[in-house]
């Protein structure tokens, strides 16, 4: 009874390539996020979302897309994939106020060749 | 943007000993949490704690929010504590985590 699943874990692919890495929380959170850790362990917030809003931060190219087609889900869509993409991508969810409660999913390594 | 540095950035601990890993943080915040990366790359959340101090086995956190530190404590060491420890601070009205930049601790047996 996985709390927060993504599929899959591993993934490699070439460059410019279309990719998608599925997040699913069996929590009944309400607001579900993608972090992003680089190759120096670096952790950094991509998005976050509620059945209200999305917040994207700046930083992040538009080839990232979310999509959240109920609560309980949250994909990544990445369009025309770079080398400097590969990283691990994670998944969390939290309850609404304040993060508390945080719930990481158990990341997906991206490796773009 | 607020700034998260945590020390120090690497730790080799021998198996028993006792350690004290920082956490600063450059603004108010609403809530900090302490993470355990492990070897296998999985994030455990060991602490939810914007002030004050708890514990769990032999871990336990401190945060002082007005001087805008947090502490973990590690106490007998074991080689399953190895990993990468992250402090993260949400802002207020914000639900994102801003992480710290992380401490490596390796435990030897």
């Amino acid at each position: 009874d996985t709390a927060v699943s993504q599929t899959p874990k591993y993934l490699v692919t070439q460059m410019g390539n279309d990719k998608s890495i599925k997040c699913e929380q069996n929590l009944g959170h309400d607001t579900m996020y993608w972090y992003k850790q680089d190759s120096k362990k670096f952790l950094k917030i991509m998005f976050s979302y509620n059945n209200k809003e999305l917040i994207i931060n700046e930083t992040v190219p538009n080839r990232f897309s979310p999509k959240s087609p109920d609560k309980a889900h949250l994909n990544l869509h990445i369009n025309s994939l770079e080398l400097g993409d590969s990283a691990v991508y994670f998944c969390a969810s939290s309850p609404a106020q304040a993060a508390r409660g945080y719930t990481f999913g158990s990341g997906t390594r991206l490796t773009v060749v | 943007g607020i700034q998260v540095e945590q020390s120090p950035p690497d730790l080799i601990l021998q198996e028993g000993a006792n350690s004290t890993l920082r956490c600063n943080f450059s603004d108010s915040v609403n809530n900090l949490q302490w993470f355990h990366q492990n070897p296998w790359g999985q994030l455990i959340n060991l602490f939810y704690i914007p002030s004050g101090t708890k514990q769990n086995g032999r871990l336990s956190a401190t945060t002082v929010a007005t001087e805008r530190y947090s502490l973990l404590y590690i106490s007998s060491s074991q080689t399953t504590d190895s990993g990468v420890y992250f402090c993260a601070v949400v802002l207020t009205g914000a639900n994102n985590l801003f992480f710290g930049t992380g401490t490596r601790l390796t435990v030897i047996p």
